[in-house]
């Protein structure tokens, strides 16, 4: 089983819906992050957290919300999508308090606004 | 504004060629990982780099983080077609409040037989 785990891994959904894309991880890590990855345009910090009780903004945060469940969970939102969300989403894990700093990445979310 | 520029964005080679793919920055990183990613499957880390001039092998690939802990490139000798995937660089800055890390747009290599 993976160790951090998304789904769905596909969605197609239609403008003006809201949809949740949902991250659960069994590395026992306290950070946690999503990405959205475009062509050409690499990965782009959506909304990270360093716990449970701690949220924080990243780069391209307008149009998503995030809400950290417990530990090992970190959804995303899209409260009303557009087409332009049309990106692979990936979450992220990771632990500096140990001294590493590499980031543990789910398989993606394909979503798809029409 | 990109803190981390890759090159080339695209290359596409013959199996048995050898490569090198860059990754510059203007900033100063406590380390920078490269991480490759296969289709439909997220980022793996490959190396992490942390001291100025440290070279690291991975079997036929080379990695190389510069003297000023600004750039590093990644040379792969006799390329074959497994070695095709997107090649991400990712610096990461302890000195931030976040302890993040900032990724460049990643090089797409395709490797034909």
């Amino acid at each position: 089983d993976a160790d951090v785990t998304q789904t769905p891994r596909n969605r197609i959904t239609k403008t003006g819906k809201r949809i949740m894309l949902e991250c659960s991880q069994t590395k026992g890590h306290d950070r946690m992050y999503w990405y959205r990855q475009d062509p050409g345009l690499g990965l782009r910090l959506i909304y990270y957290s360093f716990d449970v009780k701690d949220i924080n903004k990243g780069e391209i945060s307008d149009g998503y919300s995030v809400s950290r469940q417990a530990q090992a969970k970190f959804s995303l939102s899209l409260e009303s999508a557009i087409p332009n969300q049309t990106a692979l989403y990936f979450c992220a894990t990771s632990d500096p308090s140990r001294g590493g700093t590499e980031a543990f990445f789910g398989q993606g979310t394909r979503l798809t606004v029409v | 504004t990109q803190l981390l520029e890759q090159s080339p964005q695209f290359l596409s080679i013959q199996e048995g060629e050898n490569l090198t793919v860059y990754c510059n920055s203007s900033s100063v990183f406590s380390s920078l990982q490269w991480y490759r990613q296969e289709p439909g499957e997220g980022p793996v880390l490959l190396v992490t780099v942390v001291t100025g001039g440290e070279v690291k092998k991975l079997k036929r690939l080379t990695f190389q983080f510069g003297d000023a802990r600004k750039d590093s490139s990644l040379h792969i000798t006799a390329a074959q077609p497994g070695d095709t995937g997107l090649y991400l660089c990712a610096g990461f800055d302890r000195g931030s409040t976040l302890g993040r890390l900032y990724f460049g747009r990643g090089t797409q290599l395709t490797v034909w037989p």
